[in-house]
Formats: C-alpha cells, structure tokens, sequence
C-alpha cells in the first residue's frame, strides 16, 4: 500500500489558517495525491488532488513539496464545520485508495 | 438525490446469519468501490468494480465476504456466517474519473452484529 504519514489531531482556532501536513516519502512519479475529509457520522468527502503543482479549489489549497515526498492541505479560514478527520492519500494509478488514520482536526471557537 | 445510496442504513444481526448490503452508485460512474471502517480507524479498502468486472477482490478479509456488480450498476456485498468482528460501517463509493479518482461516498451501511 502507498503509505503516508499523518499527526494523529491538530487544533486550529476559528477564522485562523490550518496546515495539515502529510509525508509519503515513498511516493511513485504516477501518484496522484488526494485529501479527504470525514465529517462524524457521514461517508468521507473529496477535498482536492494533485500530482505535482500547487492546486487551489473552493475547499482548500494544497502545496506539493518538489520532490512529492510531502504536501499539506491548506484550509485558508478554519470554520467550525471544517472539524472533521481529514485523510491524505495516495492513488495507485488511479484505481485504488488506501486510508490511513488521518488527522483528526479540532476548530476552537 | 443523484449521490450514492446505501440499504439498509443499520442493520442487526445475530452471529452466523447472512447479511447483504446494497450500493446504487451515481448514474454512469464507472467504477464502485467497497470499503470496511471500524471505531477510530480510516476506511478499509476491500474490493472494487470497473463497469461489471471485479478488479481486485485479494483486499476482501475472508471467503465470507463477496461482492457482485451484475449489470455494471448497482453492487452488493454479501457476509456469510457473520461474525461479532464483522460490526463496523460497510460504505460504498463511486467514481468517473480513471486516474484522478473523485470518490463520491455514500453514507454507508451499519452493521452490527449480536
């Protein structure tokens, strides 16, 4: 399995930037790099992908490091509806995707 | 709703009885997606479908577990002889992208068993 490395929890204060950070040293050059989130109680939910260029979306922003052996998703505004798990993973040519832990976000009002 | 769905949302059972779950996928995604997730645990990847063809079954936890996609649209998964280990969340995901892989999850059968 494409293996990535997460801190279990992170906490962040409401309206204030959140970096989560992911290593997966391991990486192949056809990984794509995908972060989900799960809200309780609910199936996870697509946040962003990438390959090798910074990406931005609606959600979130993810930064790739050169050498792909590390990124983190970038929440620009922490909301209290952004606590959730949130997982890095890596594709294996697209057709399947391994779960770590992920890290479990707390947003402090 | 044009997103995933899954049936039954709960279910109980006593220990050695059969159980099936079913996923209806987005209309047209391709590909389908069967994952296991336990208390405190991210979700397991057990099995996924391209169209009707079973891509990778090795990842289903025993020969109690099997899964069927018959007509390249809806799938189920099937328990047989549950046992009280096999309690978590089944959830399902569909995707239509080949290599970026979009999963769209559904909000997953509960299962418990007795």
């Amino acid at each position: 399995d494409a293996k990535t490395t997460q801190p279990n929890s992170m906490e962040s204060n409401e309206e204030e930037p959140v970096h989560l950070p992911c290593n997966h040293s391991t990486i192949s050059g056809t990984d794509y790099i995908h972060w989900y989130r799960q809200l309780p109680s609910q199936g996870p939910e697509y946040v962003i992908h990438g390959l090798t260029s910074n990406v931005n979306n609606r959600m979130a922003s993810l930064a790739i490091a050169e050498d792909r052996k590390s990124s983190t998703l970038i929440l620009h505004r922490a909301t209290l509806r952004d606590a959730a798990v949130y997982y890095c993973i890596l594709s294996q040519g697209g057709n399947q995707f391994y779960f770590g832990t992920g890290t479990s976000l707390t947003v402090i009002p | 709703d044009t997103g995933v769905s899954q049936n039954p949302r709960h279910k109980i059972t006593k220990r050695g009885q059969n159980v099936t779950f079913r996923c209806d996928p987005i209309s047209e995604h391709n590909r389908l997606y069967w994952y296991r997730q336990t208390l405190g645990q991210g979700p397991e990847f057990l099995t996924y479908f391209q169209n009707e063809a079973q891509l990778e079954k090795s990842r289903l936890l025993s020969d109690r577990f099997s899964a069927e996609r018959p007509k390249g649209s809806f799938s189920t998964l099937e328990i047989q002889r549950t046992e009280q280990g096999d309690s978590a969340m089944y959830l399902c995901a569909s995707s239509s992208r080949l290599v970026t892989g979009e999963l769209f999850f559904g909000e997953g059968s509960r299962l418990t068993v007795l």
